[in-house]
């Protein structure tokens, strides 16, 4: 079964408004979590890292500001898209390290999330 | 910095035959971990495969094997017997450095595998 989860799978949100999508680690606490954006038949690319318990770290060219990332428990982790724009529809996709010695050195991803802005 | 680099945009292979998905890599760390990823349409990322820098075995996990080659930097996936249900994209990716960055995973471009019945 999943160990990373996320939802929603799909949303379509209107121009500007802002849209959340959640990352939860099941049965298992990750410090860290990492959100990807893939665009269509393209690579993953990391956009953040996500740290519980403090501020986001963010990979270059990425808006911190419009990309808001939230990691409040060991289990979840946010990602807002604020005032979205038709460019920001992608895929977005979330990853977790297990814990040493129960998931091992694996790095799980969540289901992703389609977004579509219209 | 590390780089994965996947040669194949696509690969077209006929059902029960074995397939080679090809990836090399380039890092300085010592340390580092190597992963295979099959996403199909649906989009998620469906882990297959680990091998870690000091394993001196080649990882395999059912159909799936890894033939790593240190010296070469290469970390080639077998699927032995595909399957209609084994086309999809599959993607190679390395994770390493130190803390946090051992965490990070950079991904190669991706191969498009297509079995034909």
């Amino acid at each position: 079964g999943a160990v990373v989860s996320q939802h929603p799978s799909r949303v379509i949100c209107k121009s500007g408004t802002s849209v959340k999508i959640e990352c939860r680690s099941l049965d298992f606490q990750a410090t860290t979590m990492f959100w990807y954006r893939q665009f269509p038949k393209q690579s993953l690319m990391l956009m953040a890292t996500s740290n519980e318990g403090s501020k986001a770290t963010y990979e270059q060219g990425v808006e911190k500001d419009k990309f808001l990332i939230n990691h409040a428990s060991l289990t979840l982790s946010t990602l807002t898209v604020t005032s979205a724009h038709p460019e920001d529809s992608s895929f977005y996709i979330c990853s977790a390290r297990g814990a040493q010695g129960v998931f091992g050195n694996t790095i799980y991803f969540g289901e992703g999330s389609w977004l579509t802005v219209v | 910095a590390q780089k994965i680099t996947q040669t194949q945009p696509g690969m077209f292979v006929q059902e029960k035959e074995a397939v080679t998905l090809d990836c090399t890599y380039d890092t300085s760390d010592q340390s580092y971990g190597l992963f295979w990823y099959k996403q199909p349409s649906s989009g998620e990322m469906i882990f297959l495969i680990y091998q870690g820098s000091y394993d001196e075995q080649n990882a395999t996990e059912g159909r799936y094997s890894l033939n790593f080659q240190k010296a070469r930097k290469s970390a080639n996936l077998v699927i032995s017997a595909s399957q209609l249900g084994d086309s999809a994209m599959y993607f190679c990716a390395m994770r390493g450095g130190r803390i946090q960055g051992a965490q990070k995973l950079v991904f190669g471009q991706g191969t498009r595998l297509t079995i034909n019945p």
